[in-house]
């Protein structure tokens, strides 16, 4: 249980293009979910923070008008990056977690979405 | 604010000890995780803490954490090639609900 997917996998856009990456909760129902961004050989930096039916919270230096952050359903959120520019391309993995699902606060990880922006 | 850090390498032979460290500056953590990545991957949970706890041993996995010192290490027993991968700590700020990632230790696990 406690799945979580990510789609795409990976996408390739040009410059100037805007790309929506989904993640979504298959067995269970995200309170919150987390965003975050990963360049190589780096840590995980969260971008933002979402919870269902209310506007996303985002880290310092994280322009939302950039990373837009939807969760529209408690299964759903979604990232569009806005205008992407080389400078966008990364891995970015999406997190959820579940109320109840463990006393340890876990969050679920998806696989992640690699983008790259020619 | 918060900090998390690692040493980014470590090689070891197969059927060894491998002991990865982490340390972290927020007091206020109330679990800390080992997470493993392997390459192109997202992050599978390996084990938790709390930390109210020293030690937790699951496995061949054990955590020892030093609160006093905002010390934490994973070993891993008897380790294999297959756990070759990065392995992050984090800690999680109850009062942000956030994790904090360490900057992840590079595990290579040689025949």
């Amino acid at each position: 249980g406690a799945v979580v997917s990510q789609h795409p996998s990976w996408v390739i856009c040009k410059s100037g293009t805007s790309v929506k990456i989904e993640c979504r909760s298959l067995d269970f129902q995200a309170t919150t979910m987390f965003w975050y961004r990963q360049f190589p050989k780096q840590s995980l930096m969260l971008m933002a923070t979402s919870n269902e039916g209310s506007k996303a919270t985002y880290e310092q230096g994280v322009e939302k008008d950039k990373f837009l952050i939807n969760h529209a359903s408690l299964t759903l959120s979604t990232l569009t990056v806005t205008s992407a520019h080389p400078e966008d391309s990364s891995f970015y993995i999406c997190s959820a977690e579940g109320t109840g699902l463990t006393i340890y606060n876990e969050q679920f990880f998806g696989p992640g979405t690699r983008l790259t922006v020619l | 604010g918060e900090d998390v850090e690692q040493s980014l390498f470590l090689s070891v032979r197969e059927g060894d000890s491998s002991v990865i460290n982490c340390t972290y500056t927020d007091s206020s953590s109330t679990y800390l995780y080992w997470y493993k990545q392997e390459p192109g991957a997202g992050l599978q949970l390996l084990t938790y803490i709390f930390s109210n706890m020293d030690m937790k041993q699951d496995q061949r996995l054990t955590v020892l954490l030093n609160k006093k010192d905002k010390h934490l290490s994973l070993r891993i027993a008897d380790t294999q090639t297959g756990d070759s991968a990065i392995y992050f700590c984090a800690e999680m700020n109850t009062g942000f609900q956030k994790l904090v990632f360490g900057t992840g230790t590079r595990l290579l696990v040689s025949p």
